[in-house]
This record gives structure tokens, sequence and C-alpha cells, in this order.
């Protein structure tokens, strides 16, 4: 059966600081990956998505980048941390052609 | 731009009544609507879904009705629980980009006993 993990679960960063968030999915092959950040009052906001190694679209102009070094690897990352940047971060997958998405657990970034 | 939009940012029930959830489209080429649940610290998982071609899908205690002329999509729960108090996103997809949902700003469902 397919799996997603995405880690820390929590973190605390300092404004101006780098991050890194990283996301796998197994069982599964070639997934259709994605980012999305659900801010405080907000809905769930696509960041980014990606439909294979090193293809990378960009939704929400912003702070943040995303990479897929691997097939089952997305990474979302900053050079500098901004407090606007605070939220719960979420990676999903898909199998494509509509189907529904199976969602991480998330990580909690408050950025101080 | 919200091209998915939940009106009311929570809703109180009491257990065993129903609970309806709304949510409002204003993309006409969306062709697939879904509805997730998600727990405080949780990830949102899938609940139920509908195709544009239909107008109703039961699964168990959740029916999910969808209005296309009115652009509507309501969430019935019969008979709400406990367990149920959760947020609850609406979801939509275009037929010209299968890869992407579009979610909803969410709904704060509390059953209360």
């Amino acid at each position: 059966s397919q799996t997603i993990h995405q880690w820390p679960a929590t973190l605390v960063q300092p404004v101006g600081s780098p991050l890194s968030l990283e996301c796998t999915v197994e069982g599964t092959s070639n997934p259709n990956l994605y980012w999305y950040r659900q801010a405080a009052g907000r809905g769930l906001q696509l960041l980014f998505y990606s439909v294979g190694i090193g293809q990378i679209s960009s939704e929400v102009p912003q702070n943040l980048s995303a990479s897929r070094p691997q097939d089952r690897q997305f990474i979302l990352s900053s050079k500098k941390l901004l407090l606007s940047d605070s939220g719960f971060y979420l990676c999903a997958w898909s199998a494509g052609q509509g189907v529904g998405y199976t969602f991480g657990s998330g990580t909690r970034l408050t950025v101080v | 731009d919200q091209q998915v939009k939940q009106n009311s940012p929570s809703l109180s029930v009491q257990e065993g009544r129903i609970s309806i959830l709304n949510c409002d489209y204003t993309n006409s080429m969306f062709d697939y609507f879904l509805w997730y649940k998600k727990y405080p610290a949780e990830g949102p998982t899938f609940l139920i879904s509908i195709s544009s071609i239909k107008d109703k899908n039961e699964d168990g205690r959740f029916t999910v009705f969808l209005n296309k002329s009115a652009k509507h999509l309501s969430l019935h729960i019969v008979p709400s629980q406990p367990g149920d108090s959760a947020v609850y996103f609406c979801a939509a997809k275009d037929w010209r980009d299968t890869d992407k949902l579009i979610f909803g700003t969410g709904t704060r469902l509390q059953v209360f006993p």
C-alpha cells in the first residue's frame, strides 16, 4: 500500500533562517506531488506541484521554492523565512488523472 | 480569486441531528468535486466525491448533493456524531487541468451531545 511521510511535525524557526521540509511517498511510482499551506483562518492554498522529477510548477509567488530530486521525494525550501511563512504545511500525492489526493500529516511551522 | 467558497466558517449541530455543509463555486469547467475532513494537526482525509454528471452520491451517513445550475454543492451528515467534529474542505477539479484540486476555505463543524 502507498504511504506518505512528511517531517518534521513541528518547527519553530527565527526570521531570516533557512527552511527545508521533506516529503516522501512509498508504494507507488511517478506520483503527482503537491505542497499546500493552511494559514490561520484560510483554506488550503496550493503552493507547488510536480508531475515528474525536476518538474515544478509554482502557483503563488512567494518566498518559498520546491524541488523534486527523486521520483518520490518532494522538498519545500526557503533561503530566508518571513513571519508570514508561518502556517501548516501539507504534502500530498496523487496518481493523476483527476484521482483524489492523499495527504501527509503536516508540518506546523512557526516563524518567530 | 476564490473559485471555491465555503461561506460558513463554522457550524454547530446537536448529536443525532443533520449537519449540512455548503460549498459554492464559480468555475463552470469544474467536473469533479470532493469533500475532505481534517482534524487538528493532521492532514485532510478524503470523505466523499461526486462527478458533475451526477446530482447525488451517498456513502453511509454522508451524502453529497450537486446543483450545477446554481454552482452549489452540499454535504449532509445524518445522524451527526461527536466524532464528526472537524474542519471540512470542499474541493473541485477543472477538467482542463486534471492535476490540481482547488480547495475552499473550510467549515469547522462541532457536534455537541
